[in-house]
C-alpha cells in the first residue's frame, strides 16, 4: 500500500524557521494537503492543493512542492505552533487517501 | 457556522458490531463528499472512508473493506458508519470530515467519537 514518509519529530527554537517534509512516489501527480493536530482537538486543515492556503490560516504557514517530496513551512515559529502535522494525499490512481505518518514540532 | 458531530462509539467487544454517526449542519450537506478518519491511541491518523456527495461511490482503506460499510442520508444531513467484526486495532476515535471540492482538501471536521474494543 502507499505511504508517505515524514520525519517523526522537528525542533526549532521561537522565530525560526521549521521546514517538515513529506515523501511519497505518487506526489508528482497527486496533490498534498497539510493539517495541524494539537491535543486533544481535531485536525486543522492548513494546506491544499500542494501550496494554498484556506481562509483564516496564518502567512507563515506555507508549503512547496519539488518531485517526489513537499515541504512544509512554518516562518517566525510561535509557541501555540507547537503540535503534530501531518501531510495527505491520495494513490497513484487517486482512488485511496492516506495519511503520512506525523511530525511533531516542538517549540524549545 | 459548520458543525459536525459524531455520536455512537463506546466499548465493545471483539467481533461485536458499532454504528457511528456524524451530524452535519451550517453546510450544504449534498454537496461535500464525507470521509471517516481515525486514530488510535498516541498515533497517527488513518484515513477509513469516504462516500461521494450523492451517495453513488465508496471506497474503503484495506485495513476495514469488507467489515465497514459507509452510508448517508442527504435529507437528514447525516453520514454513517456501520462497523462489523471489531477487533482490538479497531480501537481508535473515529472522525468524520468533509471534503467540498475536487482539489479542497478535508475542510472541517468533528470532534471524534471513541471506539474500544475490549473484552
Amino acid at each position: 500500500s502507499y505511504e508517505l514518509t515524514q520525519p517523526p519529530s522537528v525542533s526549532v527554537s521561537p522565530g525560526q524557521t521549521a521546514r517538515i517534509t513529506c515523501s511519497g512516489h505518487a506526489l508528482p501527480k497527486q496533490y498534498a494537503y497539510w493539517y495541524q493536530q494539537k491535543p486533544g482537538q481535531a485536525p486543522l486543515l492548513l494546506i491544499y492543493k500542494d501550496t494554498e492556503r484556506p481562509s483564516g490560516i496564518p502567512g507563515r504557514f506555507s508549503a512547496s512542492s519539488s518531485g517526489t517530496t513537499v515541504t512544509l513551512t512554518i516562518s517566525g515559529v510561535q509557541a501555540q505552533d507547537e503540535a503534530d502535522y501531518y501531510c495527505q494525499s491520495q494513490d497513484i490512481t487517486g482512488t485511496y487517501w492516506v495519511f503520512g505518518g506525523g511530525t511533531k514540532l516542538t517549540v524549545l | 457556522q459548520v458543525q459536525l458531530v459524531e455520536s455512537g462509539g463506546g466499548v465493545v467487544q471483539p467481533g461485536r458490531s458499532l454504528r457511528l454517526s456524524c451530524a452535519a449542519s451550517g453546510l450544504t450537506f449534498n454537496m461535500y463528499s464525507m470521509h471517516w478518519v481515525r486514530q488510535a491511541p498516541g498515533r497517527g491518523l488513518e484515513w477509513v472512508a469516504v462516500i461521494s456527495h450523492d451517495g453513488s461511490d465508496e471506497r474503503y482503506a484495506d485495513s476495514v473493506r469488507g467489515r465497514f460499510t459507509i452510508s448517508r442520508d442527504n435529507s437528514r444531513n447525516t453520514v454513517n458508519l456501520q462497523v462489523n467484526s471489531l477487533r482490538g486495532d479497531d480501537t481508535a476515535v473515529y472522525y468524520c470530515a468533509s471534503r467540498s471540492g475536487l482539489y479542497s482538501g478535508f475542510d472541517y471536521w468533528g470532534q471524534g467519537t471513541l471506539v474500544t474494543v475490549s473484552s
